[in-house]
């Protein structure tokens, strides 16, 4: 149980396009999905929280209006990384629990390459 | 301010020997602790976890063990197998309430390889 799926594993794009990743929850209800960064041979960031039908709550100095991110439903959450750099480039994970978990299940994570 | 800190980068351990991975915090709120691991290019995956009103608790061949005094946890691995190579994240979470629950703070991680 617990498994949590992100599309797509990888992406590369062009500085200036957008591009968005999905998370979901695929054998649980998912009342809170986070969204975290990681750089090469460092720890994870986390960039916000999120809880289905409210804002997302951003970490500080993550700017929300270019890393969009909406929790439409108990099973899925999105991540749009607006007008993409190169320094954009890194590796996106989500996450997501229940209020009656602590421990969060991890998706995958999305290879992100801006050119 | 790094509040979960894991000071050891790496560490090396011979199959069949126990692997000993630490981690030390700051944040006095934390009450919950957990463990993950960590394949290259994949999300990590959760292993054990301890609440701050225990001391131990095990689940096969790990254990985590918190000394709240010292600020200090291990997660202890045996007998380490080669399969337990990987990225060790230890993460912490100041409980319940408000907009910080489940909200993980991860330490810089530890490359365990068990080397056969």
């Amino acid at each position: 149980g617990a498994v949590v799926s992100q599309h797509p594993s990888w992406v590369i794009c062009k500085s200036g396009t957008s591009v968005k990743i999905e998370c979901r929850s695929l054998d649980f209800q998912a009342t809170t999905m986070f969204w975290y960064r990681q750089f090469p041979k460092q720890s994870l960031m986390l960039m916000a929280t999120s809880n289905e039908g409210s804002k997302a709550t951003y970490e500080q100095g993550v700017e929300k209006d270019k890393f969009l991110i909406n929790h439409a439903s108990l099973t899925l959450s999105t991540l749009t990384v607006t007008s993409a750099h190169p320094e954009d480039s890194s590796f996106y994970i989500c996450s997501a629990n229940t209020r009656v978990m602590v421990e969060q299940y991890f998706g995958p994570g999305t290879r992100l390459t801006v050119t | 301010d790094q509040q979960v800190k894991q000071n050891s980068p790496s560490l090396s351990v011979q199959e069949g020997r126990i692997s000993i991975l630490n981690c030390d915090y700051t944040n006095s709120m934390f009450d919950y602790f957990l463990w993950y691991k960590k394949y290259p290019a994949e999300g990590p995956t959760f292993l054990i976890s301890i609440s701050s009103i225990k001391d131990k608790n095990e689940d096969g061949r790990f254990t985590v063990f918190l000394n709240k005094s010292a600020k200090h946890l291990s997660l202890h691995i045996v007998p380490s197998q080669p399969g337990d190579s990987a990225v060790y994240f230890c993460a912490a979470s100041a409980g319940a309430g408000g907009t910080s629950y489940g909200k993980l703070t991860f330490g810089q991680g530890t490359i365990l390889t068990v080397h056969p």
